[in-house]
């Protein structure tokens, strides 16, 4: 199965700050890779999928880029509702899986 | 809407079984792609399975730690999506959440959207 490393696992940021996830995966996967922020309690909810492409009513302050292995979430400008955990999900292949996560607190 | 509804968790002793299901409003499921992710308590999300669409004949695929175990299937008629659990085992107490994934071409190639997700249901699995 292909992994998933996301990088950091965690992290605090203040509001307006600029962030940045890493997620790699351990094979080259193109770029078959969606972003899922989850908050506590919550179901997940599709931020960016094809690794760069804004899902429709995403906030533009989300942004997505990468292939092959390396792959980057940015939150522009952190707003207060930005505070969540974020996964990144490879669908090249089966079984599909899923980063460990990236918890982004409030600093 | 598009709204995704999941029932069927509760307690059950390992070794013991559940059905889960997921009901499906505002789209034709028959259309659509429909998977399981889990999640154990304070843990990340897991992939867990999948039912093609009529179109790709209702074939399934599963994460390796289900296979031969669980079981998704269908009933279109209904909307509806299920999966049968059998051989519990403690590891797999979590939320299971469905999923409707909707295929994304862009040029030439295809990508997964998992939108939308239903509020999940509790599976815990003790004696």
């Amino acid at each position: 199965a292909i992994q998933m490393t996301q990088s950091p696992s965690s992290l605090s940021a203040s509001v307006g700050d600029r962030v940045t996830i890493a997620c790699q995966a351990s094979q080259d996967i193109s770029n078959e890779l969606g972003w899922y922020q989850q908050k506590p309690g919550k179901a997940p909810n599709l931020l960016i999928y094809a690794a760069s492409i804004l899902q429709s009513g995403v906030p533009s302050r989300f942004s997505g880029s990468g292939s092959g292995t390396d792959f980057t979430l940015t939150i522009s400008s952190l707003q207060p509702e930005d505070f969540a955990t974020y996964y990144c999900l490879q669908e090249y292949n089966y079984p599909h899986t899923f980063g460990q996560g990236t918890k982004l607190e409030i600093k | 809407e598009v709204q995704l509804v999941e029932s069927g968790g509760g307690l059950v002793q390992p070794g013991g079984s559940l059905r889960l299901s997921c009901a499906a409003s505002g789209f034709t499921l028959s259309d659509y792609y429909m998977d399981w992710v889990r999640q154990a308590p304070g843990k990340g999300l897991e992939w867990v399975g999948r039912s093609r669409n009529k179109a790709n004949s209702y074939t399934t695929e599963y994460a390796a730690s289900v296979k031969g175990r669980f079981t998704i299937s269908r009933d279109d008629s209904k909307n509806s999506l299920f999966m049968e659990m059998n051989s519990l085992k403690t590891e797999d107490t979590a939320a299971y959440y469905c999923a409707r994934i909707t295929i994304h071409e862009s040029s030439g190639s295809y990508h997964e959207k998992f939108d939308p997700w239903g509020q999940g249901t509790l599976v815990t699995v003790s004696s």
